[in-house]
């Protein structure tokens, strides 16, 4: 596709409930990131993929969140058992080769209510 | 454990102000800084990737220099707009592929 997608763009779910988020990055791009981001602050690195492998994942709060990219394209981002403090705006970012400029997408609003 | 950080964490200014902003780093295992630009309820967007001490780049009225030795880089604007107003993100990036995110510094420029 043109740029990085993420789905839903929204999501509103009960607390104790699961919930998957997608990433679909730019074509051809080796290396995904996710960030979490509070209003008003900086993305918060969260886990990376270089193709299907999770090079890092020092990002990720608990054990309740996890993160796939099985075929090195599409990725999901999964928190179980969701609480309050995970309402936050997720995003993912994918770069090319080069590992330089990172493309971000438009991020997933969560809220745990 | 990698810090970022950047200041002033806000600024407000007239347009056509000059005004700068500082990120310092981690001087070991870099590999290279970003600066972005981020309004509020969009995407990040990449202003400078700079990769070699030293490095100065430039786009338009903005422009960032690169002192990796010290861990630290400046992002200037020249006679500031009330475009310009947005959230200004630095990110170091490590050789291990990691990239860290300072908390942005927030341009107001009242026209």
């Amino acid at each position: 596709g043109a740029g990085v997608s993420q789905s839903p763009r929204y999501k509103v779910t009960k607390r104790g409930q699961d919930v998957a988020l997608r990433c679909d990055p730019i074509s051809g791009h080796v290396s995904l990131y996710w960030y979490r981001q509070a209003l008003g602050q900086g993305p918060e690195f969260l886990t990376y993929f270089n193709y299907e492998a999770q090079q890092d994942k020092s990002g990720l709060p608990n054990d309740r969140f996890s993160a796939e990219r099985p075929e090195g394209s599409i990725s999901t981002l999964t928190i179980q058992r969701t609480e309050q403090r995970d309402s936050a705006m997720y995003r993912c970012a994918s770069t090319g080769r080069d590992r330089y400029e990172q493309y971000f997408g438009p991020g997933t609003r969560l809220t745990v209510t | 454990i990698l810090n970022v950080e950047q200041s002033p964490q806000s600024l407000h200014v007239q347009e056509g102000d000059s005004t700068n902003f500082t990120c310092s780093f981690p001087s070991s295992n870099f590999y290279a800084l970003h600066w972005y630009r981020w309004e509020t309820a969009k995407s990040p967007e990449a202003l400078f990737v700079m990769t070699l001490n030293g490095d100065e780049k430039k786009k338009g009225r903005i422009s960032a220099t690169l002192n990796t030795k010290e861990g630290y880089s400046y992002l200037y604007i020249k006679g500031s707009q009330p475009e310009d107003s947005a959230t200004y993100l630095c990110a170091f990036y490590n050789q291990g592929g990691k990239l860290i995110f300072g908390q942005g510094t927030e341009l107001s420029v009242k026209p």
